[in-house]
């Protein structure tokens, strides 16, 4: 069974700071990994990984994959009280299109 | 900017009635997809639909569920009679041909069943 872990859980730091989030995986014919932020409702697309060792950047936030090791991490930058959210990690594997994603975690940024 | 949509934003419905939840996907995209989310819990993936037809499906996915493409705009989800445990929330998402895994999300339907 495909499976998708990310840590931490929650996590509370205060505005300005940089935040490291991580997920790992563990699927059979690994395809993508994708990054969500979500708010209040719909999961909201950051980035698609494909390949080890390329950053993908997005004003503050940046994303790499691992793929010898089997994760990625997302960065947040200068974080603001707008990054206040849950992150997901999904995992699309074995050639099928089903996304399967982690617990996410909860972010939170005290001004 | 394109989005994909969803009605109505939030359904109460009595246990054993029928329900039917409505998306409109972006409209160049071809590969639609139907996620649930119970509250506290993971995203969890339900059915994907291309070429007027269901491609993959998840074990939750029985046969209570079904989806429908009735025209070129919407793509929807039937649950046939709904039980205690269908209360989600009911995200749809769909995907262009040439980027097929990045998928784009409503903003969801929260179902409540009594």
């Amino acid at each position: 069974e495909d499976k998708v872990v990310q840590s931490p859980l929650s996590l509370v730091v205060h505005e300005g700071d940089t935040v490291t989030l991580n997920c790992s995986y563990e699927v059979t014919n690994f395809r993508s990994l994708l990054w969500y932020k979500q708010e209040k409702k719909a999961p909201t697309f950051l980035f698609m990984l494909t390949s080890s060792g390329i950053e993908k950047k997005s004003g503050r936030l940046s994303s790499i994959l691992d793929k010898k090791e089997l994760f990625s991490i997302l960065n947040i930058t200068a974080t603001q009280t707008g990054d206040s959210a849950i992150y997901l990690c999904a995992v699309e594997a074995g050639g099928n299109e089903k996304l399967t994603f982690g617990t996410g975690t909860r972010l939170t940024i005290i001004p | 900017e394109p989005e994909v949509t969803q009605t109505p934003s939030h359904q109460v419905t009595q246990m054993g009635q029928e329900v039917i939840l409505r998306c409109v996907p972006i409209s160049n995209h071809l590969y639609f997809y139907w996620y649930r989310q119970i509250l506290g819990q993971k995203v969890e993936f339900l059915v994907s639909f291309y070429n007027n037809e269901i491609s993959e499906k998840s074990e939750i996915f029985d046969d209570q569920f079904s989806v429908e493409r009735p025209d070129g705009s919407n793509f929807t989800l039937k649950i046939r009679s709904t039980k205690l445990e269908d209360s989600a929330m009911y995200f749809c998402a769909s995907s262009d041909q040439g980027a097929r895994y990045e998928q784009y999300f409503g903003p969801g339907t929260r179902l409540t069943v009594t």
